[in-house]
């Protein structure tokens, strides 16, 4: 199976701009998760998808939105960039099926804002 | 609320010789832990994972974990450490609220193999 994709890989923005990352998950897949990644504040957790519906929100600002389509894709975008969301964007598929659990990660999304 | 520690930032061991890479976790009912591996550039690979059973965990890569509930640890081994193992290594827990789960993840720790 492939697995998830992440595009696009880069992305400069300048502060004041919104962006829109897309997730391709692993083929079955129902559960998407996005991640920010950052030197100062490690991994963090932003939302999750699953079935079209937002299950949970990390704790990031309304700026950080997202949504699922019927074919599992998911899409996040961020509004009115700052300096601060300059971060390796990661995206995860899960099948959620049994008690494991476990995530599979894409290659993430480099953005930077300027 | 559940969490996991790695309290090392970095782990330097010569190639050969058997590596650890410690995590301990905090959690409220039955842990379920992770680790996970992220290579320079690229995103986070699964190792492993500790449901139930066993409390040693064999992973890709030739890589292990053990779990040990009266210390609340889950460390990661492998009995010779080979250059190309040098990477950032992440402890997770899932952490669940109703219907959705996420990964808590520790701070990581940067494994450096030498030659």
């Amino acid at each position: 199976k492939a697995g998830v994709t992440q595009t696009p890989r880069y992305l400069i923005k300048t502060r004041g701009q919104q962006v829109t990352l897309s997730c391709s998950p692993i083929s079955g897949h129902r559960s998407v998760s996005w991640y920010q990644q950052t030197p100062g504040q490690g991994l963090q957790f932003l939302f999750e998808y699953f079935s079209e519906t937002q299950r949970n929100k990390g704790n990031f600002p309304g700026r950080f939105s997202g949504r699922q389509f019927s074919n599992s894709r998911s899409e996040m975008n961020v509004s009115t960039l700052e300096l601060g969301d300059s971060a390796l964007y990661l995206c995860a598929s899960s099948s959620r099926q049994g008690a494991g659990y476990e995530q599979y990660f894409g290659p993430g999304t480099r953005l930077t804002v300027t | 609320a559940q969490s996991v520690a790695q309290p090392e930032d970095q782990v330097n061991v010569a190639e050969g010789n058997p590596l650890t890479v410690k995590c301990t976790y905090s959690v409220s009912g039955n842990p379920y832990l992770f680790w996970y591996v992220q290579y320079p550039n690229r995103g986070l690979q699964f190792l492993l994972k500790y449901i139930t059973g066993d409390n040693l965990v064999k992973g890709s890569y030739g890589f292990e974990a053990e779990f040990n509930k009266s210390q609340t640890s889950f460390h990661l081994k492998k009995p010779s450490a080979l250059v190309s193992d040098s990477a950032l290594y992440f402890c997770a827990v899932r952490d669940q609220v109703d219907s959705s789960y996420k990964l808590i993840f520790g701070s990581g720790t940067r494994l450096l193999v030498r030659p």
